[in-house]
């Protein structure tokens, strides 16, 4: 049971556009979401968070939105760069215990 | 330290035999969790720690699987009578524990290899 969902494997994006990157969750218990970069050979690092008594937080390039009735929470990276190219897990939680996506591949070409 | 450290970086065994995996968190970190990624999945949680206790051990694969925790710092992960489905990164991170809006710190992985 995937309780935290990442339905695109990849995403292919244009240096200086924009990034989406999509988050799906069924637990209704979740109140909190991260999303981590990983780059290879390395572990994760934090990138965003939001609480869910929010649906919207933003962090220079880096904005995550969260829409609850959807069950939906969005990454959105503009403009994107080449050193975004990694791979991208959300990760959501109800108590102490994180439960991650699949992740997403992100590829920022010139 | 500065960070979460995990030793070895690499580990390649054979079929059969335990290995002990560690993970020195950062200092003052009471939340301890471990993670594994197999080739091309995501992360899978194994187990948390809170301190020396190990308040959920529901990811845990097997029987086979143990972990523990001693004076609220260093962990160890111990994988008995290894499998080739064992081969997998092993990532530890800690944090600051409870609520969880303070990010995770993750260490750089274990990259275990059984042939």
């Amino acid at each position: 049971d995937q309780q935290v969902k990442q339905n695109s494997p990849s995403l292919s994006v244009q240096e200086g556009r924009i990034s989406i990157l999509n988050c799906d969750y069924t637990n209704s218990m979740f109140d909190y979401f991260l999303w981590y970069k990983k780059y290879p050979a390395e572990g994760p690092t934090f990138l965003i968070s939001i609480s869910s008594i929010k649906d919207k937080n933003e962090d220079g390039r880096f904005t995550v939105f969260l829409n609850k009735s959807a069950k939906h929470l969005s990454l959105h990276i503009v403009p994107s760069q080449p050193g975004d190219s990694a791979v991208y897990f959300c990760a959501a939680s109800a108590s102490d215990k994180l439960i991650f996506g699949t992740g997403t591949r992100l590829q920022v070409f010139p | 330290g500065a960070g979460v450290s995990q030793s070895p970086s690499n580990k390649v065994t054979e079929k059969g035999k335990d290995v002990e995996l560690r993970c020195d968190p950062i200092s003052g970190h009471t939340a301890l969790y471990w993670y594994r990624q197999s080739l091309g999945q995501g992360l899978e949680f194994l187990i948390y720690f809170q301190g020396n206790s190990a308040p959920d051990k529901s990811g845990l694969p097997s029987d086979r699987f143990s972990a523990e925790r001693t004076g609220g710092s260093v962990s160890t992960l111990t994988i008995q009578r290894t499998q080739q489905e064992d081969s997998a990164v092993y990532l530890c991170a800690s944090s600051h524990g409870r609520p969880w809006n303070t990010e995770a710190f993750f260490g750089q992985g274990t990259r275990l290899t059984v042939v």
